[in-house]
């Protein structure tokens, strides 16, 4: 079946811009996390959701950043007054349900990735 | 808090000979253990996971790791490498003792990179 997409693939802004980025989770996932990648490192947590809600939160640097994901499907992370600091690859994930009480727990399949080069 | 160490950016292997890429974790209570591949300009993907059980976890592509709770170590092997293995690889855990929402999140390594020579 289709995979987790993400749009645009690249995205090149000014300093001070606002930015976009969409993800497309597979089909039946309901738990969504962005990540961000910056050159060289791992994926660093920003925000996970679990339906239309954003269950943690904790990993978004400042409040320049917010997700949403209204239907509990598509999901748009948000950039407002983009610095160059910003610029990385921004991944996306989903995964099946993820229950705390069974500790049940479904691997993240992930997007390519948007990189975001802010100038 | 939880971290990852993978303490070789890069491992040179020749083709046909077994090779192992390093991860030591950090977490507080038990942990969940992953590891992901990375092609060029393409998302990670997913190659195997330790939950619970046999300490020796088969994966995808005929990769394997072997959990180690007295060291805190989760390396990935393969018996015979690939030229096309050739990738970043990423090590990643989650803490499940930790209680709350923030129990989901992956912490992942700085990732090495795997280069597999004919």
């Amino acid at each position: 079946g289709a995979g987790v997409s993400q749009t645009p693939s690249n995205k090149v802004t000014e300093k001070g811009k606002y930015v976009e980025l969409r993800c497309d989770p597979i089909s039946g996932h309901t738990a969504l996390y962005w990540y961000r990648q910056s050159l060289g490192q791992g994926p660093e947590f920003l925000i996970y959701f679990q339906g239309t809600g954003a269950a943690d939160d904790s990993g978004l640097p400042n409040d320049r950043f917010f997700a949403v994901r209204p239907e509990g499907s598509v999901s748009t992370l948000k950039i407002q007054r983009t610095e160059r600091g910003d610029s990385a690859v921004y991944l996306c994930a989903s995964s099946r349900y993820t229950n705390v009480k069974t500790s049940t727990y479904n691997e993240q399949f992930f997007g390519p990735g948007t990189r975001l080069t802010v100038l | 808090a939880q971290s990852v160490a993978q303490p070789e950016d890069q491992v040179n292997v020749a083709e046909g000979n077994p090779l192992t890429v390093k991860c030591t974790y950090s977490v507080s209570g038990n942990p969940y253990l992953f590891w992901y591949v990375q092609y060029p300009n393409r998302g990670l993907q997913f190659l195997l996971k330790y939950i619970t059980g046999d300490n020796l976890v088969k994966g995808s592509y005929g990769f394997e790791a072997e959990f180690n709770k007295s060291q805190t170590s989760f390396h990935l092997k393969k018996p015979s490498a690939l030229v096309s293995d050739s990738a970043l690889y990423f090590c990643a855990v989650r803490d499940i003792t930790r209680s709350g929402a923030g129990s989901y999140q992956l912490t992942f390594g700085k990732g090495t990179k795997l280069s597999v020579i004919p």
